[in-house]
């Protein structure tokens, strides 16, 4: 079966320090990814997707970027951390694009 | 971005009480997706509908596809404490996929 993986689970930074999440999924083949942040529990902002390696859609101009270099691993990633880059980071995937989501756990990201 | 109006908002109702939500667009959606948030966790998918006018169940839990494509309700029966959560829509045009600001419902025990 196919499981999602996202790590940390909680994380606290200062600003300006560099983030790294990542996501990886198992038990399937060329999954497109997806990065999601949801603000203030509600509303959730599509980030990044991605229909393969190396293949990288940015949709909302900001402070972070991803990538994928490996199949089933998707990293979201800053140089330099913002306050308001604070909030509820999603990893998700599906087998093709336009089916359904299966979302990971989530990492809870505070900036200080 | 697509815009995708859920309501309501917010929800506080005692258990055993039924519930209803929607999602409505100006935009038509070729799928419906019904999500359900626990506090810090991911999305976990409840329903999925494909055509318009479906009708599909899961447990007490009811959700349409409205015939013009640019809704979608859902339904809870017999509401428990643990249906406590937010619930999100999501409507699919193309590959993409948006979705609906959330509504946080709360049983009272």
């Amino acid at each position: 079966s196919q499981t999602i993986h996202q790590w940390p689970a909680t994380l606290v930074q200062p600003v300006g320090s560099p983030l790294s999440l990542e996501c990886t999924v198992e038990g399937t083949s060329n999954p497109n990814l997806y990065w999601y942040r949801q603000a203030a529990g509600r509303g959730l902002q599509l980030l990044f997707y991605s229909v393969g390696i190396g293949q990288i859609s940015s949709e909302v101009p900001q402070n972070l970027s991803a990538s994928r270099p490996q199949d089933r691993q998707f990293i979201l990633s800053s140089k330099k951390l913002l306050l308001s880059d604070s909030g509820f980071y999603l990893c998700a995937w599906s087998v093709v694009q336009g089916s359904g989501y299966t979302f990971g756990s989530g990492t809870r990201l505070t900036v200080v | 971005g697509q815009q995708l109006n859920q309501s309501p908002q917010s929800m506080f109702i005692q258990e055993g009480e039924d519930v209803s939500m929607n999602c409505t667009s100006s935009s038509i959606f070729n799928t419906w997706l019904w999500y359900k948030q626990d506090p810090g966790e991911g999305p976990v998918l409840l329903i999925a509908l494909y055509k318009a006018g479906e009708l599909t169940s899961n447990g007490r839990l009811t959700a349409q596809f409205g015939i013009t494509r640019k809704d979608s309700f859902l339904n809870i029966s017999a509401s428990i404490p643990s249906d406590v959560g937010i619930y999100f829509c999501a409507g699919r045009t193309g590959n993409q996929f948006y979705f609906g600001t959330g509504t946080s419902l709360t049983v009272i025990p």
